[in-house]
Protein backbone atom coordinates (compact mmCIF):
# COMPACT_ATOMS: atom_id res chain seq x y z
CA UNK A 1 0.00 0.00 0.00
CA UNK A 2 1.55 3.62 -0.81
CA UNK A 3 2.16 5.16 2.67
CA UNK A 4 3.96 8.56 2.95
CA UNK A 5 6.20 9.52 6.17
CA UNK A 6 7.56 12.77 7.65
CA UNK A 7 9.60 12.10 10.30
CA UNK A 8 9.88 15.46 11.62
CA UNK A 9 6.57 16.73 13.46
CA UNK A 10 7.67 20.41 14.42
CA UNK A 11 10.96 21.59 13.10
CA UNK A 12 12.25 25.54 14.57
CA UNK A 13 14.56 26.95 11.96
CA UNK A 14 15.72 30.89 12.30
CA UNK A 15 14.82 33.56 9.84
CA UNK A 16 17.73 33.17 6.89
CA UNK A 17 18.55 30.02 7.83
CA UNK A 18 18.21 27.14 5.25
CA UNK A 19 15.24 24.85 5.63
CA UNK A 20 14.88 20.88 4.53
CA UNK A 21 11.86 19.18 5.36
CA UNK A 22 12.16 15.21 5.08
CA UNK A 23 9.57 12.90 3.15
CA UNK A 24 9.66 9.51 2.06
CA UNK A 25 7.21 7.10 0.65
CA UNK A 26 6.25 3.99 0.00
CA UNK A 27 4.66 2.86 -3.47
CA UNK A 28 5.75 0.14 -6.23
CA UNK A 29 6.83 1.84 -8.89
CA UNK A 30 7.45 5.75 -9.60
CA UNK A 31 5.03 7.67 -8.06
CA UNK A 32 4.04 11.56 -8.45
CA UNK A 33 4.64 13.58 -5.31
CA UNK A 34 3.36 17.04 -3.99
CA UNK A 35 4.22 19.03 -1.01
CA UNK A 36 1.49 21.71 0.41
CA UNK A 37 1.67 24.05 2.98
CA UNK A 38 -1.16 25.05 5.30
CA UNK A 39 -1.29 28.22 7.09
CA UNK A 40 -3.50 28.65 9.90
CA UNK A 41 -7.26 28.30 9.21
CA UNK A 42 -6.59 27.98 5.74
CA UNK A 43 -6.83 25.25 3.39
CA UNK A 44 -4.02 23.69 1.59
CA UNK A 45 -1.95 25.02 -1.05
CA UNK A 46 0.41 23.28 -3.78
CA UNK A 47 3.81 24.37 -3.39
CA UNK A 48 5.67 22.30 -5.84
CA UNK A 49 4.74 18.44 -7.89
CA UNK A 50 7.59 15.57 -9.64
CA UNK A 51 5.72 13.64 -11.83
CA UNK A 52 8.52 12.63 -14.30
CA UNK A 53 11.91 13.93 -15.54
CA UNK A 54 14.19 16.09 -14.38
CA UNK A 55 14.91 15.14 -10.47
CA UNK A 56 14.82 18.71 -9.09
CA UNK A 57 11.86 20.83 -9.04
CA UNK A 58 11.16 24.58 -8.61
CA UNK A 59 8.09 25.53 -6.76
CA UNK A 60 6.52 28.61 -5.63
CA UNK A 61 7.90 31.11 -2.56
CA UNK A 62 11.28 30.05 -3.27
CA UNK A 63 10.53 26.30 -2.39
CA UNK A 64 12.34 23.11 -4.54
CA UNK A 65 12.15 19.77 -3.81
CA UNK A 66 14.61 16.51 -5.16
CA UNK A 67 13.08 13.22 -6.02
CA UNK A 68 15.72 10.07 -5.11
CA UNK A 69 14.10 6.79 -6.13
CA UNK A 70 17.03 4.93 -4.53
CA UNK A 71 16.02 6.69 -1.20
CA UNK A 72 12.53 6.93 -1.82
CA UNK A 73 12.75 10.37 -0.71
CA UNK A 74 11.51 13.62 -2.13
CA UNK A 75 12.35 16.15 0.41
CA UNK A 76 11.41 20.26 0.46
CA UNK A 77 13.86 22.80 0.41
CA UNK A 78 14.59 26.66 0.90
CA UNK A 79 17.87 28.71 1.11
CA UNK A 80 16.65 31.14 3.43
CA UNK A 81 13.51 31.31 5.60
CA UNK A 82 11.19 33.92 5.84
CA UNK A 83 8.69 34.34 8.65
CA UNK A 84 5.97 34.05 6.93
CA UNK A 85 7.01 30.02 5.76
CA UNK A 86 6.09 29.53 9.21
CA UNK A 87 2.60 26.44 8.68
CA UNK A 88 2.59 23.16 8.35
CA UNK A 89 3.87 21.65 5.48
CA UNK A 90 2.54 18.18 3.80
CA UNK A 91 3.74 15.68 1.19
CA UNK A 92 1.86 13.76 -0.09
CA UNK A 93 2.17 10.61 -3.37
CA UNK A 94 -0.58 10.61 -6.23
CA UNK A 95 -1.63 6.91 -7.81
CA UNK A 96 -1.07 6.45 -11.26
CA UNK A 97 -3.97 5.15 -13.37
CA UNK A 98 -7.85 7.08 -13.16
CA UNK A 99 -8.00 7.49 -9.29
CA UNK A 100 -7.10 10.56 -8.59
CA UNK A 101 -7.16 11.23 -4.03
CA UNK A 102 -3.92 11.91 -2.85
CA UNK A 103 -2.29 10.03 0.14
CA UNK A 104 -0.66 12.80 2.84
CA UNK A 105 2.12 12.46 5.41
CA UNK A 106 1.19 13.39 8.70
CA UNK A 107 3.00 16.95 8.00
CA UNK A 108 5.54 18.75 9.38
CA UNK A 109 5.26 22.26 11.56
CA UNK A 110 7.42 25.06 10.55
CA UNK A 111 8.19 27.56 13.65
CA UNK A 112 10.56 30.56 12.57
CA UNK A 113 12.36 31.79 15.01
CA UNK A 114 13.24 36.11 14.49
CA UNK B 1 -7.99 32.11 -2.57
CA UNK B 2 -8.47 29.10 -4.28
CA UNK B 3 -11.76 29.42 -5.58
CA UNK B 4 -13.11 26.37 -4.10
CA UNK B 5 -15.76 27.39 -1.65
CA UNK B 6 -17.13 25.45 1.53
CA UNK B 7 -19.86 25.99 3.43
CA UNK B 8 -20.55 26.61 6.19
CA UNK B 9 -16.30 27.63 8.46
CA UNK B 10 -17.88 26.12 11.92
CA UNK B 11 -20.19 23.55 12.83
CA UNK B 12 -21.18 22.87 16.12
CA UNK B 13 -23.41 19.68 16.92
CA UNK B 14 -24.05 17.04 19.35
CA UNK B 15 -23.50 13.49 19.15
CA UNK B 16 -26.31 11.34 17.29
CA UNK B 17 -27.70 14.23 14.86
CA UNK B 18 -26.60 14.47 11.32
CA UNK B 19 -25.22 17.53 9.21
CA UNK B 20 -24.41 18.58 5.76
CA UNK B 21 -21.28 20.23 4.48
CA UNK B 22 -21.38 21.92 1.00
CA UNK B 23 -18.59 22.35 -1.56
CA UNK B 24 -18.31 24.38 -4.50
CA UNK B 25 -15.87 23.52 -6.77
CA UNK B 26 -13.42 26.14 -9.04
CA UNK B 27 -15.51 27.08 -12.28
CA UNK B 28 -14.93 24.24 -14.63
CA UNK B 29 -13.93 22.12 -12.27
CA UNK B 30 -15.96 18.46 -13.07
CA UNK B 31 -13.78 16.38 -10.02
CA UNK B 32 -14.63 16.95 -6.40
CA UNK B 33 -12.53 15.36 -3.82
CA UNK B 34 -13.57 15.27 0.45
CA UNK B 35 -10.53 14.99 3.10
CA UNK B 36 -10.68 14.53 6.60
CA UNK B 37 -8.08 16.56 8.56
CA UNK B 38 -7.69 14.94 12.15
CA UNK B 39 -5.27 15.53 15.02
CA UNK B 40 -5.01 11.37 15.25
CA UNK B 41 -5.42 10.70 11.87
CA UNK B 42 -4.03 13.54 9.72
CA UNK B 43 -5.62 13.88 6.40
CA UNK B 44 -7.54 10.89 4.85
CA UNK B 45 -9.23 10.77 1.51
CA UNK B 46 -12.57 10.12 1.88
CA UNK B 47 -14.80 10.02 -1.34
CA UNK B 48 -14.31 11.27 -5.62
CA UNK B 49 -16.56 12.40 -7.42
CA UNK B 50 -16.22 13.12 -10.89
CA UNK B 51 -18.92 14.90 -13.40
CA UNK B 52 -21.97 13.64 -10.84
CA UNK B 53 -20.93 10.01 -10.45
CA UNK B 54 -18.70 8.86 -8.06
CA UNK B 55 -15.11 7.75 -8.54
CA UNK B 56 -13.07 6.61 -5.54
CA UNK B 57 -13.47 5.58 -2.22
CA UNK B 58 -11.17 5.82 0.50
CA UNK B 59 -11.61 5.71 4.31
CA UNK B 60 -15.18 6.83 4.26
CA UNK B 61 -17.66 5.21 7.38
CA UNK B 62 -20.77 4.11 6.15
CA UNK B 63 -21.89 6.80 8.01
CA UNK B 64 -21.06 9.07 5.69
CA UNK B 65 -22.33 9.87 2.12
CA UNK B 66 -21.57 12.14 -0.34
CA UNK B 67 -23.26 13.35 -3.41
CA UNK B 68 -22.27 15.81 -6.84
CA UNK B 69 -25.20 17.29 -7.99
CA UNK B 70 -25.66 18.73 -12.02
CA UNK B 71 -24.15 22.23 -11.36
CA UNK B 72 -20.92 20.41 -9.91
CA UNK B 73 -21.62 21.29 -6.08
CA UNK B 74 -20.86 18.53 -3.80
CA UNK B 75 -22.13 17.78 -0.58
CA UNK B 76 -20.86 15.94 2.23
CA UNK B 77 -23.41 13.86 4.98
CA UNK B 78 -22.49 12.98 7.96
CA UNK B 79 -25.12 10.79 10.52
CA UNK B 80 -25.26 9.73 13.98
CA UNK B 81 -22.20 11.63 14.55
CA UNK B 82 -19.92 10.78 17.61
CA UNK B 83 -17.05 12.55 18.87
CA UNK B 84 -14.57 11.44 17.21
CA UNK B 85 -16.40 12.70 14.33
CA UNK B 86 -14.88 15.97 15.32
CA UNK B 87 -12.57 17.34 12.01
CA UNK B 88 -11.24 19.86 9.48
CA UNK B 89 -13.29 18.52 6.39
CA UNK B 90 -11.87 19.96 3.31
CA UNK B 91 -13.09 19.44 0.01
CA UNK B 92 -10.79 19.84 -3.28
CA UNK B 93 -11.63 20.16 -6.78
CA UNK B 94 -9.71 19.52 -10.05
CA UNK B 95 -10.30 19.54 -13.43
CA UNK B 96 -9.99 15.98 -14.38
CA UNK B 97 -9.84 12.90 -12.01
CA UNK B 98 -6.23 12.04 -12.54
CA UNK B 99 -3.68 12.82 -9.62
CA UNK B 100 -1.21 14.91 -11.71
CA UNK B 101 -3.79 17.31 -11.36
CA UNK B 102 -4.02 20.06 -9.83
CA UNK B 103 -6.44 19.76 -6.50
CA UNK B 104 -7.27 23.57 -5.34
CA UNK B 105 -8.53 22.98 -1.53
CA UNK B 106 -11.36 25.05 0.19
CA UNK B 107 -10.37 26.71 3.48
CA UNK B 108 -12.62 23.59 5.15
CA UNK B 109 -15.42 22.97 7.66
CA UNK B 110 -14.38 22.70 11.30
CA UNK B 111 -16.86 20.27 12.89
CA UNK B 112 -17.45 20.10 16.58
CA UNK B 113 -19.34 17.30 18.05
CA UNK B 114 -20.17 17.68 21.52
Amino acid sequence: AQSVTQPDIHITVSEGASLELRCNYSYGATPYLFWYVQSPGQGLQLLLKYFSGDTLVQGIKGFEAEFKRSQSSFNLRKPSVHWSDAAEYFCAVGARGSQGNLIFGKGTKLSVKP
Amino acid sequence: DSGVTQTPKHLITATGQRVTLRCSPRSGDLSVYWYQQSLDQGLQFLIQYYNGEERAKGNILERFSAQQFPDLHSELNLSSLELGDSALYFCASSSRTLSTDTQYFGPGTRLTVL
